[in-house]
């Protein structure tokens, strides 16, 4: 069975443009969540997809946001990058039932000039 | 944002060694997940544990779900090259709440 797959892997921006990252879950699989890692603050929540629909959401501004596909797939975008937007973002996805292992992806490094 | 008291920080061991490292939160949680990450990759699923008390072995691995579900240990037996990374705990509250709250890592590397 194939793995969570991001893509792209790698992107660079600047400042004020935005970025759509994509995140393709494993089969079967119908939660995906996203997280940002970044050496500062760690692994950090962003918000989670269930069924098309925002479940859960972390401490992020609007900036920041997603979206999830009938076939489970998902996309995270971000407007007005900033310095600090620099960062792996990585996508997780979850059966979702009453075992909740979270199975993520290789990541996508964003750099943000 | 909230992360876990994850310690000790680094570790620095021979080849062989055993590793512990263990995990603290002020919160409970319902299950305990325990991952590691190579550079340049997402984590990796390791032990999964889901009852208070629970003590769970993945081969070389074995991990405890501490009785006050605030607390979590990981052990690795005998330790090999590639066992060199970066391991996190991540605590979930509550069952269809799929934010994990992870902890601040363990890098481990290993002396030849």
């Amino acid at each position: 069975k194939a793995g969570v797959t991001q893509t792209p892997r790698y992107l660079i921006k600047t400042r004020g443009q935005q970025v759509t990252l994509s995140c393709s879950p494993i089969s079967g699989h119908r939660s995906v969540s996203w997280y940002q890692q970044t050496p500062g603050q760690g692994l950090q929540f962003l918000f989670e997809y269930f069924s098309e629909t925002q479940r859960n959401k972390g401490n992020f501004p609007g900036r920041f946001s997603g979206r999830q596909f009938s076939n489970s797939r998902s996309e995270m975008n971000v407007s007005t990058l900033e310095l600090g937007d620099s960062a792996l973002y990585l996508c997780a996805s979850s059966l979702a039932g009453p075992v909740n292992e979270q199975f993520f992806g290789p990541g996508t490094r964003l750099t943000v000039l | 944002g909230q992360q876990l008291n994850q310690s000790p920080q680094s570790m620095f061991i021979q080849e062989g060694e055993d590793v512990s490292m263990n995990c603290t939160s002020s919160s409970i949680f319902n299950t305990w997940l325990w991952y590691k990450q190579d550079p340049g990759e997402g984590p990796v699923l390791l032990i999964a544990l889901y009852k208070a008390g629970e003590l769970t072995s993945n081969g070389r691995l074995t991990a405890q779900f501490g009785i006050t579900r605030k607390d979590s240990f990981l052990n690795i037996s005998a330790s090999i090259p590639s066992d060199v990374g970066i391991y996190f705990c991540a605590g979930q509250l509550d069952f269809g709440n799929e934010k994990l709250t992870f902890g601040t890592g363990t890098r481990l590397t290993i002396i030849p």
